[in-house]
């Protein structure tokens, strides 16, 4: 299968600050890559869809200032939160999807676990 | 838009089956997956449905009716391990084939 590895796992943070999460698919090319969101016992909300080279395609709700996202190579998309506060404590994983699986199936990041004080 | 339906929690016996049921409504039906997520954790790929019927991979299995806009997972022998959420989800082939989950159901096996 795909895989795909997601950074920081964990990262603490005070209200204000900015977070930044990095995405990675390690042995396929990826075109396209997801961002979710998922709060404790809820399922997975997608936030925005990113494209390699262009602008992001955001989930209605979502705020593009806020959360932003580029996707500067293949194999690498990032998620910024900027001047986060407290709401913005959640569980954020990235998924990618690979060419080489007929299914179409995502393959997802281990997901990384955001607090903020 | 799309709209996806799944109970909330079940739960079930060590060495029983058990059937998540799910049902969707949406613009553009382009395949449906089921994944699996353990707490705290990302969800990792069950099984995938395109075409009606049965797709069986060990003991899992999965049904899809399109005109019903109704799946099914089906777990046998089920073990302690398998406690977990499952997450039903259809991609859209309108814009980018997104795919859009359910609210997830969360099993509970008991001994």
């Amino acid at each position: 299968g795909a895989v795909v590895s997601q950074h920081p796992s964990w990262v603490i943070c005070k209200s204000g600050t900015s977070v930044k999460i990095e995405c990675r698919s390690l042995d396929f090319q990826a075109t396209t890559m997801f961002w979710y969101r998922q709060f404790p016992k809820q399922s997975l909300m997608l936030m925005a869809t990113s494209n390699e080279g262009s602008k992001a395609t955001y989930e209605q709700g979502v705020e593009k200032d806020k959360f932003l996202i580029n996707h500067a190579s293949l194999t690498l998309s990032t998620l910024t939160v900027t001047s986060a506060h407290p709401e913005d404590s959640s569980f954020y994983i990235c998924s990618a999807r690979s060419r080489r699986v007929e299914t179409g199936e995502l393959f997802f990041g281990e997901g990384s676990r955001l607090t903020v004080l | 838009g799309q709209n996806i339906d799944q109970p909330t929690e079940m739960t079930a016996t060590e060495g029983a089956i058990v059937q998540i049921n799910c049902t969707y409504q949406t613009s553009g039906f382009n395949g449906l997956f089921w994944y699996q997520q353990h707490a705290g954790e990302a969800p990792t790929f069950l099984s995938y449905n395109v075409l009606d019927g049965l797709e069986e991979k060990g003991r899992f299995s999965s049904f899809l009716s399109r005109s019903k806009g109704y799946s099914y997972l089906l777990l046998k022998e089920l073990q302690m391990k398998d406690s977990a959420s499952y997450l039903c989800a259809v991609r859209d082939q309108t814009g980018a084939n997104n795919l859009f989950f359910g609210t997830g159901t969360r099993l509970t096996v008991i001994p």
